[in-house]
């Protein structure tokens, strides 16, 4: 079971490029490692998706060194409406068949971005 | 877009009722998740879907059913609710991409 950790909250500034770090030592060879964004009262809704080396997207970037044990999204130029709850996932869909491993969430990191 | 649809954003049950949690989905999507999500747990897997009348245990099943007679359709139910089943209930969908989920809006049950 791919346990992950994160911080659970952290604070910026707007303008400010912020980098949250998950923490997955178990991670196996078919997980994959996503990350969510939850606004209050919101389902969480989908950033990036990586399975190692480096991802960028429209919002984000995703850094996952070579061992895969723990991984960074980087939010460059955050404003007030980053402010969210984010959720790193660590699984793979497939593996949770046949009592497989499962998917799991961490606890998320509470992001406040201030003016 | 894509679009999960919960059938109520809150929902107040009695102890022992049978509850239902209806999800619907427009992407034809294959894969179907159920989640309670509870302050300083995050989210939790109940009932994973891959296909109709095929479902698969997370990691709290203990408590709850599920039910895929559509593909577009998957059910959450509790038996015999309790108060421990007091939570936000979130169903997700996914497709191809069967790693990135869409979530609906999320339902808030309280069990009194």
């Amino acid at each position: 079971l791919a346990k992950t950790t994160q911080p659970i909250s952290m604070d910026s500034y707007e303008g400010q490029e912020v980098n949250i770090t998950c923490s997955h030592n178990n991670i196996a060879t078919n997980d994959y490692i996503t990350w969510y964004q939850q606004f209050p009262s919101q389902g969480p809704r989908f950033i990036i998706q990586g399975y190692k080396t480096k991802v960028t997207n429209e919002v984000a970037s995703l850094f996952i060194p070579a061992d895969r044990k723990s991984s960074t999204l980087s939010l460059p130029r955050v404003s007030l409406s980053d402010t969210a709850v984010y959720y790193c996932l660590v699984g793979d869909i497939w593996m949770v068949t046949g009592g497989g491993n499962k998917l799991t969430f961490g606890t998320g990191t509470q992001l406040k971005v201030e003016l | 877009d894509v679009k999960v649809t919960q059938s109520s954003r809150y929902l107040v049950k009695r102890t022992g009722e049978k509850v239902f949690l209806e999800c619907v989905q427009d992407m034809d999507h294959e894969n179907m998740f159920w989640y309670r999500q509870d302050p300083g747990l995050g989210l939790r897997l109940i009932y994973f879907s891959y296909d109709v009348k095929m479902k698969e245990k997370g990691d709290i099943p203990e408590g709850y059913s599920v039910s895929r007679e559509k593909k577009e359709r998957f059910s959450l139910i509790l038996e015999s609710a309790s108060t421990n089943q007091t939570s936000m209930y979130l169903c997700a969908s996914s497709g191809s991409s069967k790693n990135i989920q869409y979530f609906g809006a999320g339902t808030r049950l309280s069990v009194l």
